[in-house]
């Protein structure tokens, strides 16, 4: 069955870096593109990026662009977001998702989730 | 961007009760549109894409309507385990701008 797990999240400060990690099983990474969506406490879902499924081309929303980058490494089935010049409102649980192949855009399976907190 | 707008933002229903939440886009998107149902804690989950097609294994008490401006989605009879946030996402944008609707609080009455 599919499984996304994440990880990398943890606790920085204003200004700093991390890289967060999605490692993807059971379905053929290669095949899909892929997204992160995040999450703010106690707020909606806010799509932060996608990946075409051979890395080809990449989007970002425009609250993060510039200062995020989400790679992949289909040797490694792995997801990335490397997050730079980060913000207290980048502050939210990402999930990675993975995009459905029968309506491109929907997402179809899901993460657990892994908490970003950004504060000094 | 297009913009997302779902009412009510929170709904208080009865086990049993057939409930109707609304999305609205600033403007049209056809039918892509989708339906996403998270729980606490949890990660959301897809239940239906292209404005009214059922993702497999959805309970059919779920369904989808709507193209162009105004999507529904409804809950036939609720159900204690449908107690939840839904969210609306369209996707006429991709692959850029994917964007969500604000959500929509289910609570028990």
């Amino acid at each position: 069955q599919v499984q996304l797990v994440e990880s990398g999240g943890g606790v920085v400060q204003p200004g700093g870096s991390l890289r967060l990690s999605c490692a993807a099983s059971g379905f053929t990474f290669s095949s899909y593109g892929m997204h992160w969506v995040r999450q703010a406490p106690g707020k909606g879902l806010e799509w932060v990026a996608f990946i075409r499924y051979d890395g080809s081309n990449k989007y970002y929303a425009d609250s993060v662009k510039g200062r995020f980058t989400i790679s992949r490494d289909n040797s490694k089935n792995t997801l990335y977001l490397q997050m730079n010049s980060l913000r207290a409102e980048d502050t939210a649980v990402y999930y990675c998702a993975k995009d459905f192949i029968a309506v491109a855009g929907t997402v179809d399976y899901w993460g657990q989730g892994t908490l970003v907190t950004v504060s000094s | 961007d297009i913009q997302l707008t779902q009412s009510p933002s929170f709904l208080s229903a009865s086990v049993g009760d057939r409930v109707t939440i609304t999305c609205r886009a600033s403007q049209g998107i056809s039918s892509y549109l989708a339906w996403y149902q998270q729980k606490p804690g949890k990660a959301p989950k897809l239940l239906i894409y292209a404005a009214s097609t059922l993702q497999s294994g959805v309970p059919s008490r779920f369904s989808g309507s709507g193209s162009g401006t105004e999507f529904t989605l409804t809950i036939s009879s609720l159900q204690p385990e449908d107690f939840a946030t839904y969210y609306c996402q369209q996707l006429n944008s991709y692959p850029r701008a994917l964007t969500f609707g604000g959500g929509t609080k289910v609570e028990i009455k």
